[in-house]
């Protein structure tokens, strides 16, 4: 019983190089989030998708670009690293709108590190 | 709009003390609110959930909840603290009508507890 599993969890990058981020879920569910934890602000959205092939802007986007081509798998790519994307990021997914009160489910980050 | 507030950054009880988390929110409609506990190098666990039922709401771990509309609050106790609650612990609160289940966290309380 997986959940959600990211990969990588550790990983160092040099300013200006690309990488990406994978989130796999296998619980079925529509929903998927990306999010970036920092110092003292709590979780912020990046982006979400609501099924296949969708995607759509969070609170901080800027940066970051996401993929959904499979319903179990939301990628988040950095094209350009720049040390303001020093974080931990968390997938999360949720069943979707036929399940609204069932909470999210994360996966255990991804500790992120640019110099 | 939606917001949740963490009263406390760092909390310290001792072993076999209340515990006693604050969470106040503010939200348009009635929300749906959630609890969640972090341990390091870890992602988010559900600790418990108020989806518009009892309203004292019991969670794992011997921790509960108590939604008060009047007061907009959902504050976290647990009547004893084990060494091993030290975790730091998100409010979090979700709009049910919303298209894709937003839920905004708060900042988060660093518990510890102190032998």
């Amino acid at each position: 019983n997986a959940g959600v599993t990211q990969t990588p969890k550790f990983r160092v990058l040099k300013t200006g190089q690309s990488m990406t981020l994978l989130c796999a879920q296998d619980m079925n569910h529509e929903y998927m989030y990306w999010y970036r934890q920092d110092p003292g602000m709590g979780l912020r959205l990046i982006h979400y998708s609501v099924g296949e092939g969708t995607t759509a802007k969070g609170e901080v986007p800027d940066g970051y670009n996401v993929s959904r081509l499979k319903k179990q798998n939301f990628l988040l790519g950095l094209e350009s690293a720049a040390p303001s994307q020093t974080s931990v990021y968390f997938c999360a997914s949720h069943p979707g709108a036929d399940r609204r009160n069932q909470p999210q489910h994360f996966g255990d980050g991804t500790r992120l590190s640019i110099l | 709009a939606q917001s949740v507030t963490q009263l406390g950054s760092h909390v310290s009880v001792s072993e076999g003390a209340l515990v006693l988390l604050r969470c106040n929110y503010s939200s348009s409609v009635p929300p749906y609110l959630f609890w969640y506990v972090q341990y390091p190098n870890q992602g988010l666990q559900l600790l418990l959930k108020y989806t518009s039922a009892a309203t004292l709401v019991k969670g794992i771990n011997g921790f509960e909840a108590e939604f008060k509309k009047s007061e907009t609050s959902f504050h976290l106790t647990k009547p004893s603290a084990h060494m091993s609650d030290a975790a730091e612990y998100f409010c979090a609160v979700s709009d049910p009508t919303g298209g894709y289940q937003k839920v905004t966290f708060g900042t988060g309380t660093k518990l510890q507890v102190i032998p």
